[in-house]
């Protein structure tokens, strides 16, 4: 099962600050099986990027992803209040799907 | 536009099975896949297992097998999670969620669009308490 390991923990910055959120794989990932995902407390996960850089429908262009083989990154350029919430890594390989342990980006 | 309705919250004693419903609406059922994702209080998501209606076959991971069963009505368009043996542990948030699945969308690496979860369904609390 490939390991998805998503750092910092917790990043703690300031509404138009830019953030920048790892990705790392224990083991080589197909780009196109690599999406990340927001959730907010008290709500279901969304999909903001699939195949490691294209945006979802919606999902504004301050989002960017990146990255290939077993490190990506999401990117916030700008941090707008809505944008403070977890944000979660995920793969497919070997048959099944696996999640990071996610990164919270919080007010600071 | 997708709409995932699961069903309403579950309080279980230990040693008992749970089902949970998911119901799909606004678009071919059979396009796509459908997984289940549980999130415990205050923890990360975890992918327990999907399902496929074309093919007809489920997957699970395997810290689940044998305790999770994962099928779909196809003549009303829901897909549905048993989890038996619950235990305490078992606590969390399930979500069903339309799994555009690698199989059914892409050839080898290379993808027809969006590989992912889109969207979610809004979630059942299941309890586990004696």
């Amino acid at each position: 099962e490939i390991v998805l390991t998503q750092s910092p923990g917790t990043l703690s910055l300031s509404p138009g600050e830019r953030a920048t959120l790892s990705c790392r794989a224990s083991q080589s990932v197909s780009s196109s099986f690599l999406a990340w995902y927001q959730q907010k407390p008290g709500q279901a996960p969304r999909l903001f990027i699939y195949g490691a850089s294209s945006r979802a429908a919606g999902i504004p262009d301050r989002f960017s992803g990146s990255g290939s083989g077993t490190d990506f990154t999401l990117t916030i350029s700008r941090l707008e209040p809505e944008d403070f919430a977890v944000y979660y890594c995920q793969q497919y390989g070997s048959s099944i799907w696996t999640f990071g342990q996610g990164t919270k980006v919080e007010i600071k | 536009q997708v709409q995932l309705v699961q069903s309403g919250a579950e309080v279980k004693k230990p040693g008992s099975s749970v089902r949970v419903s998911c119901k799909a609406s606004g678009d071919t059922f059979r396009n796509y896949g459908f997984s289940w994702v549980r999130q415990a209080p205050g923890q990360g998501l975890e992918w327990m297992g999907g399902i496929i209606p074309i093919f007809g076959t489920a997957n699970y991971k395997q810290k689940f097998q044998g305790r999770v069963t994962i099928t779909a009505d196809e003549s009303t368009s829901t897909v549905y999670m048993d989890l038996s043996s619950l235990r305490s542990e078992d606590t969390a948030i399930y979500y069903c969620a339309r799994d555009f699945h690698p199989s059914l969308h892409c050839l080898g690496a290379a993808c027809n669009g969006l590989v992912g979860f889109d969207p979610w369904g809004q979630g059942t609390l299941v309890t586990v308490s004696s």
